[in-house]
């Protein structure tokens, strides 16, 4: 089944304390995204990748870092997690880029920072 | 000024009614143009791409305005199940590549 695989669904952990959400896609796109959802501020882009070794900076970067090394995996890291990064957050993914093609994504994270 | 900007709603239509979206767009560079549904607390899933031309899809016709900068979604007939959030995105190229969202219009569907 053709899908978007993120990891952990949820997760509750302590300001500071480094954490990884993954993120997998079985579709063979190149094209990789994260997002984060806010109430009354919908989508925000934070980084995404057009292809391996290639990473982008999105609209909300700040606190992230995120990796390419294989088509398939596109991990976001928070080095060190703030009360202010508690949020939804979506992987996505598409065949050459949201320009040409619909964007699939993951169920979704739930991550809170106490 | 937001990007994409959307009224949040909620809309609360009875069955069968028809109901209308719109959505403004601030970059006239934007190049490509969706409207995503979202199920409560669920991922955002593609409902149609949207075309100068305009383009239907069953119940549904979504409708661009470059001149103007908005789009629109026409839901006939609505369902219950139609009830979610509608996101409209834009897509554009400024150096890099970028997807925009709005934050969603709610509509309700009432029996």
């Amino acid at each position: 089944e053709a899908q978007v695989t993120q990891n952990p669904r949820y997760l509750i952990t302590v300001t500071g304390k480094k954490l990884t959400v993954t993120c997998s896609q079985n579709m063979n796109h190149e094209y990789m995204s994260w997002y984060r959802q806010d109430p009354g501020l919908g989508l925000r882009q934070i980084y995404y990748s057009m292809n391996v070794e290639v990473t982008d900076k999105g609209d909300v970067p700040e606190g992230y870092k995120v990796s390419r090394k294989e088509k398939r995996n596109f991990p976001l890291i928070l080095e060190s997690p703030s009360p202010n990064q508690t949020s939804l957050y979506f992987c996505a993914s598409s065949l050459y880029g949201g320009n040409t093609g619909e964007l699939f994504f993951g169920e979704g994270s739930r991550l809170t920072v106490l | 000024r937001k990007e994409v900007e959307q009224d949040p709603g909620p809309f609360n239509v009875p069955e069968g009614a028809t109901v209308a979206f719109n959505c403004t767009y601030s970059n006239s560079a934007s190049q490509s143009f969706f409207w995503y549904r979202q199920d409560c607390r669920k991922e955002p899933k593609l409902l149609m791409s949207v075309y100068s031309s305009g383009n239907e899809d069953g119940r549904f016709t979504a409708q661009l305005n470059r001149a103007s900068q908005y789009i629109s979604l026409l839901i006939r007939d609505s369902k219950l199940s139609d009830s979610a959030t509608y996101l409209c995105v834009v897509n554009l190229l400024t150096g890099g590549f970028k997807t925009i969202f709005g934050a969603g219009t709610r509509l309700f569907v009432k029996a």
